[in-house]
């Protein structure tokens, strides 16, 4: 059965750096999300992305933020500038069309130190 | 006030009893998402209804959408069942279906 698949699992980084978070979409998929979880509170949306552009953004996606989708395959959340606060749970999910289910990757951890 | 609410937050059973978990909502919606996460963090989508109710298995998903309510039951509930269940509800914004998460219910089924 397709799968979306995360890298990496865990990422470790210092307050400040850049850090890229991978996903590989169901393909065929047409729309993507990334979502992120602090421990302890309940998953957040952060942005949808469709026909190579950004559909809708959180107030949390502000300008650190940014996503691509660079080879047709791939789908990436850039962190410009990590700050504590963004150790989190960092999901990607991918979905067919407009009205069917959303498929979860298994998830990155994100630690700042 | 949260968009979504569900209750209980933790629910404790034993093997073979019928559960319910409740979700309200206060916002417009193309359709509610029951979705279930293990420990290690990893998120399943169980169902994705906009009206009625639908079964698989030993899961049934109903909802009332005059009411903006929705129930997720497990009938014959076992241990693996122990998990946070999550009640999302989606919106499509420029195509996208946005998803806007409940707190979760933390379901132990002891043997």
């Amino acid at each position: 059965e397709p799968e979306v698949t995360q890298t990496p699992s865990h990422q470790v980084t210092q307050m400040g750096q850049e850090v890229i978070l991978r996903c590989v979409p169901i393909s065929n998929h047409l729309y993507f999300y990334w979502y992120r979880q602090i421990l302890g509170q309940k998953v957040e949306f952060l942005v949808s992305f469709y026909n190579n552009e950004i559909s809708e953004k959180s107030e949390i996606f502000d300008d650190q933020f940014s996503v691509e989708r660079p080879d047709g395959s791939n789908f990436t959340l850039k962190i410009r500038s990590t700050k504590l606060e963004d150790s989190a749970m960092y999901f990607c999910a991918s979905q067919g069309d407009r009205v069917s289910e959303q498929y979860f990757g298994p998830g990155t951890r994100l630690t700042v130190t | 006030k949260n968009e979504v609410e569900q209750s209980p937050q933790n629910l404790t059973a034993q093997e073979g009893e019928f559960i319910t978990i409740n979700c309200s909502y206060s916002v417009g919606i193309s359709a509610l998402h029951w979705l279930q996460q293990h420990p290690g963090g990893g998120i399943v989508s169980l169902f994705m209804l906009s009206s009625g109710k639908k079964k698989h298995g030993r899961l049934i998903a109903t909802i009332n959408i005059q009411e903006k309510h929705s129930s997720l039951h497990i009938t014959a509930s076992h241990p693996r069942d122990s998990a946070v269940y999550i009640c999302a509800v989606g919106s499509i914004i420029q195509g996208a279906q946005k998803l806007v998460f409940g707190q979760g219910t933390r379901l132990t089924i002891n043997p």
